[in-house]
């Protein structure tokens, strides 16, 4: 079955910086991919998506990128705010035609220091 | 629109008991899939369901269990509950408009299951 890995566990940073973490993913049929922000106590939140026949996605501070040959995609946020202090899940899914089947990383920690 | 909704938000079981918990998609939502999360596993896909039929499976054992109603709303039942089934169940919701654009999945809060 599908498998999804997620590189760092965690992630410090200073305020300002930037960030960025890697995903890889084991079925060519994955063809959505997603990421999550997760605070404590609270439910994931969509932060942003690409799908395969797109190399690149931004939005803000926000952007995304996919490799579909070395099947490897990448969150990168830019000039990071103590507020994008959360955990990140990054997921595959679409196979069979469904995005409702997504398979997660195991998440990265991100602390952005004042 | 309203968000995703769930019910109960907070449960405590007995080993051996079953236990069953409700979610509502977000209204137009016609496809709702469940996850547990737990600290050591953590994000797992349990199952979707599509216009009242599962539509794709994790690798569960056959004690997790669910449906989906004409309206859409879903319900996952755990049946001989173990200590090991503690944790926060989510389920979310989606369009299902495939790679033109929207699917996107929307999650609810979580039902926070503790097994005694």
């Amino acid at each position: 079955g599908e498998n999804v890995e997620q590189h760092p566990s965690t992630l410090s940073v200073q305020e300002g910086d930037s960030a960025v973490i890697k995903c890889t993913y084991s079925d060519s049929a994955s063809n959505y991919f997603p990421w999550y922000k997760q605070e404590l106590g609270k439910r994931p939140q969509l932060i942003i998506d690409i799908r395969s026949n797109v190399g690149e996605k931004k939005d803000q501070r926000i952007a995304v990128t996919l490799n579909k040959t070395a099947k490897h995609f990448s969150l990168h946020i830019t000039e990071t705010q103590p507020e994008d202090s959360a955990v990140y899940f990054c997921a595959a899914g679409g196979r069979g035609g469904s995005q409702g089947n997504l398979i997660f990383g195991k998440g990265t920690k991100l602390s952005v220091k004042p | 629109k309203a968000g995703v909704t769930q019910t109960p938000r907070y449960l405590i079981k007995t080993r051996g008991q079953q236990v069953t918990l409700s979610c509502s998609p977000i209204s137009g939502h016609r496809s709702v899939s469940w996850y547990q999360q737990t600290p050591g596993q953590g994000l797992q896909f349990l199952f979707e369901y599509f216009s009242e039929t599962q539509r794709n499976k994790g690798n569960f054992p056959g004690r997790f269990s669910g449906r989906q109603f004409s309206n859409s709303r879903s319900e996952m039942n755990v049946s001989t509950l173990e200590l090991g089934d503690s944790a926060l169940y989510l389920c979310a919701s989606s369009s299902n408009a495939g790679l033109a654009g929207g699917g996107e999945q929307y999650f609810g809060p979580g039902t926070r299951l503790t097994v005694t």
